[in-house]
C-alpha cells in the first residue's frame, strides 16, 4: 500500500492564483514527521518544511502555508499569488519512527506549471 | 560552501559496462543516501549508509554497489547485472541515520542529481 498520496499529477495555473497541492499519508505510528520538497527543472530537491505528527499547527512562510490535519491524515501545502518561479515537482514525505533510520517514504509528485 | 555534490551531470552506459557515480559531502553529516528517480514517480531508495564502513540495500538494490569508506564520500556503482539503469540518480545526506523514537526525524539534504542514459 502507498504510504504517501499525491493524486494531482499535474496541476497548471495563471500567475498570481492560488494553488493548494494535497497530501494524503498512512501510517500506523504515532510519532511520524511529514515533508515537502521542492524540484525544480535543475533537478535538485529542495527542502521546504518539516512537520511532526504532535504538532498540527498550520504554518505560513511567505506566500507558502502548510495545512496539517490527522483527522484526514492530510498535509496540504497552499501556494498564495503564485508565481513563474514557483513552477517545479512538489513531493511530500513521510518519515516513522518505527525504523532505527532515517527511511523517508515519497509521494509520486505534482509538477507544477504556473503560466505568465 | 557546504552542500553535496554529484558527479558527473549525465552519464553514459554502454551494454555490459559498469559505471560509478560519485557523490561527496562536506556537511559533516554521518548519514547517506542514493534514490532512483523515474519519470513520473517518486525516490525510490537504493542503498543507504548509517555511519562509515557500513551501509544497507534499500528497496531496489539489485543490480546497484556501494562503498562507504569515507565519511564524505559514497559513490554508486550501477552494474551490468541492473538491466534497465536508465533514470535520474539522487544522493542525499541527513545529520544522523540513527533514530530513537521521540527524537526529531533528520532532514536529508540532496545533490543536484546525475542523469544515467544507456547508449
Amino acid at each position: 500500500a502507498q504510504k504517501v498520496t499525491q493524486a494531482q499529477t499535474e496541476i497548471s495555473v495563471v500567475e498570481k492564483e492560488d494553488v493548494t497541492l494535497d497530501c494524503v499519508y498512512e501510517t500506523r505510528d504515532t510519532t511520524y514527521y511529514l515533508f515537502w520538497y521542492k524540484q525544480p527543472p535543475s533537478g535538485e530537491l529542495v527542502f521546504l518544511i518539516r512537520r511532526n505528527s504532535f504538532d498540527e499547527q498550520n504554518e505560513i512562510s511567505g506566500r507558502y502555508s502548510w495545512n496539517f490535519q490527522k483527522s484526514t491524515s492530510s498535509f496540504n501545502f497552499t501556494i498564495t499569488a503564485s508565481q513563474v518561479v514557483d513552477s517545479a515537482v512538489y513531493f511530500c514525505a513521510l518519515s516513522e519512527d518505527l525504523y532505527n533510520f532515517n527511511k523517508f517514504y515519497f509521494g509520486s509528485g505534482t509538477k507544477l506549471n504556473v503560466k505568465p | 560552501d557546504g552542500g553535496i555534490t554529484q558527479s558527473p551531470k549525465y552519464l553514459f552506459r554502454k551494454e555490459g559496462q559498469n559505471v560509478t557515480l560519485s557523490c561527496e559531502q562536506n556537511l559533516n553529516h554521518d548519514a547517506m543516501y542514493w534514490y532512483r528517480q523515474d519519470p513520473g514517480q517518486g525516490l525510490r531508495l537504493i542503498y543507504y549508509s548509517q555511519i562509515v564502513n557500513d551501509f544497507q540495500k534499500g528497496d531496489i538494490a539489485e543490480g546497484y554497489s556501494v562503498s562507504r569508506e569515507k565519511k564524505e564520500s559514497f559513490p554508486l556503482t550501477v552494474t551490468s547485472a541492473q538491466k534497465n539503469p536508465t533514470a535520474f540518480y539522487l544522493c542525499a545526506s541527513s545529520i544522523g541515520g540513527f533514530s530513537f523514537r521521540g527524537l526529531a526525524k533528520n532532514i536529508q539534504y540532496f545533490g543536484a542529481g546525475t542523469r544515467l542514459s544507456v547508449l
